[in-house]
Protein backbone atom coordinates (compact mmCIF):
# COMPACT_ATOMS: atom_id res chain seq x y z
CA UNK A 1 0.00 0.00 0.00
CA UNK A 2 0.76 3.61 -0.62
CA UNK A 3 1.97 5.30 2.57
CA UNK A 4 1.65 9.25 2.63
CA UNK A 5 3.77 11.08 5.63
CA UNK A 6 3.03 15.21 6.08
CA UNK A 7 4.89 17.12 8.02
CA UNK A 8 4.57 19.29 10.18
CA UNK A 9 2.11 17.32 12.47
CA UNK A 10 0.77 20.85 13.65
CA UNK A 11 2.03 24.84 13.66
CA UNK A 12 1.16 27.51 15.21
CA UNK A 13 1.14 30.81 12.73
CA UNK A 14 -0.59 34.54 12.51
CA UNK A 15 -3.25 35.74 10.52
CA UNK A 16 -1.62 37.07 7.65
CA UNK A 17 1.40 34.41 7.61
CA UNK A 18 2.60 32.17 4.49
CA UNK A 19 2.14 28.63 5.33
CA UNK A 20 3.41 25.18 3.79
CA UNK A 21 2.22 22.14 4.48
CA UNK A 22 4.03 18.82 2.86
CA UNK A 23 3.23 15.34 2.08
CA UNK A 24 5.67 13.14 0.65
CA UNK A 25 4.33 9.58 -0.85
CA UNK A 26 6.50 5.85 -0.66
CA UNK A 27 6.29 5.79 -4.34
CA UNK A 28 5.30 7.95 -7.11
CA UNK A 29 2.18 8.67 -7.42
CA UNK A 30 2.33 11.06 -10.42
CA UNK A 31 -0.26 14.24 -9.52
CA UNK A 32 -2.79 11.49 -8.37
CA UNK A 33 -2.84 14.09 -4.94
CA UNK A 34 -5.75 15.55 -2.83
CA UNK A 35 -5.64 18.20 -0.15
CA UNK A 36 -8.65 18.48 2.41
CA UNK A 37 -9.70 20.66 5.14
CA UNK A 38 -11.52 19.42 8.38
CA UNK A 39 -12.51 21.74 11.05
CA UNK A 40 -13.47 20.23 14.69
CA UNK A 41 -16.83 18.25 13.97
CA UNK A 42 -16.92 18.50 10.67
CA UNK A 43 -16.75 16.72 7.48
CA UNK A 44 -13.71 17.21 5.47
CA UNK A 45 -13.88 19.53 2.67
CA UNK A 46 -11.81 19.17 -0.63
CA UNK A 47 -9.73 22.11 -1.83
CA UNK A 48 -7.28 20.68 -4.50
CA UNK A 49 -7.23 17.74 -6.21
CA UNK A 50 -5.02 16.25 -9.19
CA UNK A 51 -1.89 17.96 -6.63
CA UNK A 52 -2.88 21.81 -7.91
CA UNK A 53 -6.12 22.24 -9.33
CA UNK A 54 -8.40 24.61 -6.91
CA UNK A 55 -12.28 22.76 -5.80
CA UNK A 56 -14.88 25.47 -6.93
CA UNK A 57 -15.23 28.04 -4.41
CA UNK A 58 -12.08 28.04 -2.52
CA UNK A 59 -10.18 31.05 -2.06
CA UNK A 60 -7.34 31.67 -4.16
CA UNK A 61 -4.69 32.24 -1.45
CA UNK A 62 -4.80 28.15 -1.50
CA UNK A 63 -2.13 26.75 -3.65
CA UNK A 64 -1.05 22.95 -4.30
CA UNK A 65 1.94 21.74 -5.95
CA UNK A 66 4.19 18.80 -7.02
CA UNK A 67 4.62 15.47 -8.94
CA UNK A 68 5.90 11.94 -8.31
CA UNK A 69 6.78 12.01 -4.26
CA UNK A 70 6.91 15.44 -2.96
CA UNK A 71 3.72 17.82 -2.69
CA UNK A 72 3.11 21.09 -0.94
CA UNK A 73 -0.18 23.08 -0.20
CA UNK A 74 0.80 26.57 0.46
CA UNK A 75 -1.40 29.16 2.48
CA UNK A 76 -0.31 32.19 0.99
CA UNK A 77 -1.68 34.91 3.88
CA UNK A 78 -3.80 32.83 6.56
CA UNK A 79 -6.93 33.51 7.56
CA UNK A 80 -8.89 33.16 10.77
CA UNK A 81 -11.45 30.51 9.17
CA UNK A 82 -8.23 28.69 8.12
CA UNK A 83 -7.13 27.36 11.11
CA UNK A 84 -8.21 23.76 10.84
CA UNK A 85 -6.22 20.42 10.18
CA UNK A 86 -4.92 19.66 6.64
CA UNK A 87 -4.92 16.58 5.01
CA UNK A 88 -3.39 14.85 1.84
CA UNK A 89 -4.61 11.83 0.30
CA UNK A 90 -3.05 9.72 -2.41
CA UNK A 91 -5.51 8.57 -5.30
CA UNK A 92 -3.21 6.59 -7.52
CA UNK A 93 -4.15 3.20 -5.83
CA UNK A 94 -7.45 2.08 -7.34
CA UNK A 95 -10.31 3.48 -4.34
CA UNK A 96 -7.97 2.58 -1.81
CA UNK A 97 -6.85 5.98 -1.63
CA UNK A 98 -4.82 6.41 1.80
CA UNK A 99 -4.57 9.85 3.58
CA UNK A 100 -1.63 11.67 5.60
CA UNK A 101 -1.78 12.00 9.62
CA UNK A 102 -2.96 15.58 8.93
CA UNK A 103 -1.27 18.80 10.03
CA UNK A 104 -3.27 20.71 12.31
CA UNK A 105 -2.82 24.56 11.95
CA UNK A 106 -3.17 26.42 15.32
CA UNK A 107 -3.36 30.00 15.98
CA UNK A 108 -0.01 31.73 17.61
CA UNK B 1 -27.91 19.68 -4.60
CA UNK B 2 -25.55 16.85 -3.85
CA UNK B 3 -26.36 15.56 -0.42
CA UNK B 4 -25.23 12.02 1.51
CA UNK B 5 -26.75 11.25 4.64
CA UNK B 6 -25.35 8.04 6.30
CA UNK B 7 -27.17 6.23 9.45
CA UNK B 8 -26.95 2.96 11.16
CA UNK B 9 -24.14 4.17 13.55
CA UNK B 10 -24.52 3.36 17.19
CA UNK B 11 -22.96 0.77 20.15
CA UNK B 12 -22.13 -2.26 19.79
CA UNK B 13 -19.81 -5.10 21.95
CA UNK B 14 -16.66 -6.23 20.51
CA UNK B 15 -17.29 -9.30 18.04
CA UNK B 16 -20.67 -7.94 17.16
CA UNK B 17 -22.27 -6.80 13.29
CA UNK B 18 -23.24 -3.05 12.10
CA UNK B 19 -24.70 -2.21 8.94
CA UNK B 20 -23.98 1.41 8.13
CA UNK B 21 -26.18 3.05 5.00
CA UNK B 22 -25.76 6.30 3.16
CA UNK B 23 -28.52 7.35 1.21
CA UNK B 24 -27.58 9.70 -2.09
CA UNK B 25 -29.72 12.47 -3.42
CA UNK B 26 -29.08 15.11 -5.97
CA UNK B 27 -26.75 13.15 -8.18
CA UNK B 28 -27.09 10.40 -10.65
CA UNK B 29 -26.13 8.07 -8.35
CA UNK B 30 -24.85 4.78 -10.61
CA UNK B 31 -21.92 7.38 -12.43
CA UNK B 32 -19.66 7.44 -9.48
CA UNK B 33 -17.79 5.36 -7.38
CA UNK B 34 -18.65 5.72 -3.10
CA UNK B 35 -16.38 5.29 -0.08
CA UNK B 36 -16.18 5.06 3.48
CA UNK B 37 -13.68 6.96 5.55
CA UNK B 38 -13.63 6.85 8.99
CA UNK B 39 -11.81 8.55 11.81
CA UNK B 40 -11.33 7.39 15.62
CA UNK B 41 -12.09 9.85 17.97
CA UNK B 42 -8.45 12.74 17.69
CA UNK B 43 -7.26 10.89 15.13
CA UNK B 44 -6.30 11.54 11.36
CA UNK B 45 -8.45 10.17 8.52
CA UNK B 46 -8.26 6.66 7.30
CA UNK B 47 -9.73 5.23 4.01
CA UNK B 48 -11.70 1.99 4.64
CA UNK B 49 -13.30 1.07 1.79
CA UNK B 50 -14.54 1.97 -2.04
CA UNK B 51 -16.89 0.43 -4.40
CA UNK B 52 -17.18 1.38 -8.56
CA UNK B 53 -19.68 3.00 -10.08
CA UNK B 54 -21.94 -0.69 -10.94
CA UNK B 55 -20.63 -2.27 -7.76
CA UNK B 56 -18.86 -5.16 -9.80
CA UNK B 57 -15.51 -3.91 -7.83
CA UNK B 58 -14.89 -3.14 -4.35
CA UNK B 59 -12.10 -2.60 -2.93
CA UNK B 60 -10.49 -2.26 1.18
CA UNK B 61 -8.38 -1.29 3.36
CA UNK B 62 -5.87 -4.20 4.86
CA UNK B 63 -7.30 -3.19 8.34
CA UNK B 64 -10.85 -4.19 7.48
CA UNK B 65 -10.25 -6.64 4.94
CA UNK B 66 -12.25 -9.61 5.54
CA UNK B 67 -14.64 -8.17 8.05
CA UNK B 68 -16.51 -5.25 6.29
CA UNK B 69 -18.15 -5.56 3.19
CA UNK B 70 -19.47 -2.67 1.04
CA UNK B 71 -21.94 -2.66 -1.06
CA UNK B 72 -24.86 -0.55 -2.82
CA UNK B 73 -28.30 -0.12 -4.11
CA UNK B 74 -28.27 1.66 -7.36
CA UNK B 75 -32.15 1.23 -7.54
CA UNK B 76 -32.51 3.04 -4.50
CA UNK B 77 -29.47 5.25 -4.23
CA UNK B 78 -27.53 3.69 -1.08
CA UNK B 79 -24.57 2.32 -0.64
CA UNK B 80 -23.97 0.36 2.68
CA UNK B 81 -20.99 -0.98 4.93
CA UNK B 82 -21.32 -4.63 6.90
CA UNK B 83 -19.18 -4.66 9.42
CA UNK B 84 -18.95 -7.89 11.09
CA UNK B 85 -16.17 -8.96 14.01
CA UNK B 86 -16.26 -5.26 15.07
CA UNK B 87 -13.09 -4.62 17.70
CA UNK B 88 -12.92 -1.37 19.89
CA UNK B 89 -10.31 -0.02 17.40
CA UNK B 90 -13.09 0.42 14.57
CA UNK B 91 -14.83 2.93 17.22
CA UNK B 92 -14.55 5.99 14.53
CA UNK B 93 -16.83 8.32 12.54
CA UNK B 94 -17.49 6.82 9.76
CA UNK B 95 -18.30 8.87 6.77
CA UNK B 96 -19.57 8.05 3.26
CA UNK B 97 -18.08 9.95 0.11
CA UNK B 98 -18.32 10.77 -3.66
CA UNK B 99 -15.70 9.76 -5.77
CA UNK B 100 -15.38 11.53 -8.70
CA UNK B 101 -12.68 11.75 -11.12
CA UNK B 102 -10.00 10.50 -8.24
CA UNK B 103 -11.06 12.64 -5.47
CA UNK B 104 -13.92 12.68 -2.74
CA UNK B 105 -15.83 15.54 -3.53
CA UNK B 106 -19.17 15.11 -1.55
CA UNK B 107 -19.18 13.86 2.21
CA UNK B 108 -22.08 13.03 4.39
CA UNK B 109 -22.29 14.27 8.03
CA UNK B 110 -20.92 10.77 9.65
CA UNK B 111 -22.58 8.38 11.70
CA UNK B 112 -20.73 7.44 14.91
CA UNK B 113 -19.85 3.51 15.45
CA UNK B 114 -18.66 2.60 19.08
CA UNK B 115 -17.54 -0.78 19.69
CA UNK B 116 -17.33 -1.09 24.03
CA UNK B 117 -18.67 -4.18 26.47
Amino acid sequence: DIQMTQSPSSLSASVGDRVTITCRASQSISTSLNWYQQKPGKAPKLLIYFASTLQNGVPSRFRGSGSGTDFTLTISSLQPEDFATYYCQQSHSTLVYTFGQGTKVEIK
Amino acid sequence: DVQLMESGGGLVQPGGSLRLSCAASGLIFNSYAMSWVRQAPGKGLEWVSGIGNSGATTYYADSVKGRFTISRDNSNNAVHLQMNSLRPEDTAVYYCARVTSYYCDYWGQGTLVTVSS
